[in-house]
């Protein structure tokens, strides 16, 4: 079983919809949790960190489901400039004391007109 | 700050050859990290350096692979011999802090190809 999945997609929505993705991740001593976003042939950057509480930055909130260990991206009122890849990091503390990101492998998003 | 830097951005070479890759970290950045993009695996770590030295190599696919930091502002990914199974894009990162509460800062990328 991979360390970080995620639903490769595509996900193929209208602008204006309402999309969201998850992320599993099996190791339970994972620290924090990061969405990343890639554009094609570029590198990623960061959208946005999970904090436990839940967070939300205009169109997008993300949740973490320690329980079920999960993390969670909804993106509301899709725009044309949302295409792109999603990637979920998972950070998990080694045995040798030092943080560990894992990438998930991404899900693609194609907002249409 | 011009971001992390990373030369060559695109290296075409034929197997058997050495290739180096370069980074250059966002100053004051402690953390340095190469990884390896393929369609076929994703995104993988392959080393990361604290203050120059490296933490977890366990990334590093096998001993044709060599990575060194010699300075704060300098870093290289080393291939020899390149094989063609080689081919994808590696990406350099730094990153104030380990990975726990601070993000990672990507650079444009080195995508490589083996002949």
């Amino acid at each position: 079983r991979k360390e970080v999945e995620q639903d490769p997609g595509p996900f193929n929505v209208p602008e204006g919809a309402t999309v969201a993705f998850n992320c599993t991740y099996s190791n339970s001593a994972s620290q924090s949790f990061f969405w990343y976003r890639q554009d094609c042939r570029k590198e990623p950057k960061l959208l946005m960190s999970v904090y436990s509480s839940g967070n939300e930055d205009g169109r997008f909130t993300a949740q973490l489901n320690r329980a079920s260990q999960y993390i969670s991206l909804l993106i509301r009122d899709s725009k044309l400039s949302d295409s792109a890849t999603y990637l979920c990091v998972v950070n998990t503390l080694s045995s040798g004391g030092s943080y560990i990101p894992t990438f998930g492998r991404g899900t693609s998003l194609i907002v249409h007109p | 700050d011009a971001g992390v830097i990373q030369s060559p951005r695109h290296e075409v070479t034929e197997m058997g050859q050495e290739v180096t890759l370069r980074c250059k970290p966002i100053s004051g950045h402690d953390y340095l990290f190469w990884y390896r993009q393929t369609m076929m695996r994703g995104l993988e770590l392959l080393i990361y350096f604290n203050n120059n030295v490296p933490i977890d190599d366990s990334g590093m696919p096998e001993d044709r692979f060599s990575a060194k930091m010699p300075n704060a502002s300098f870093s290289t990914l080393k291939i020899q011999p390149s094989e063609p199974r080689d081919s994808a894009v590696y990406f350099c990162a730094s990153s104030p802090v380990a990975g726990g509460q601070e993000t990672q800062y990507f650079g444009p990328g080195t995508r490589l190809l083996v002949l």
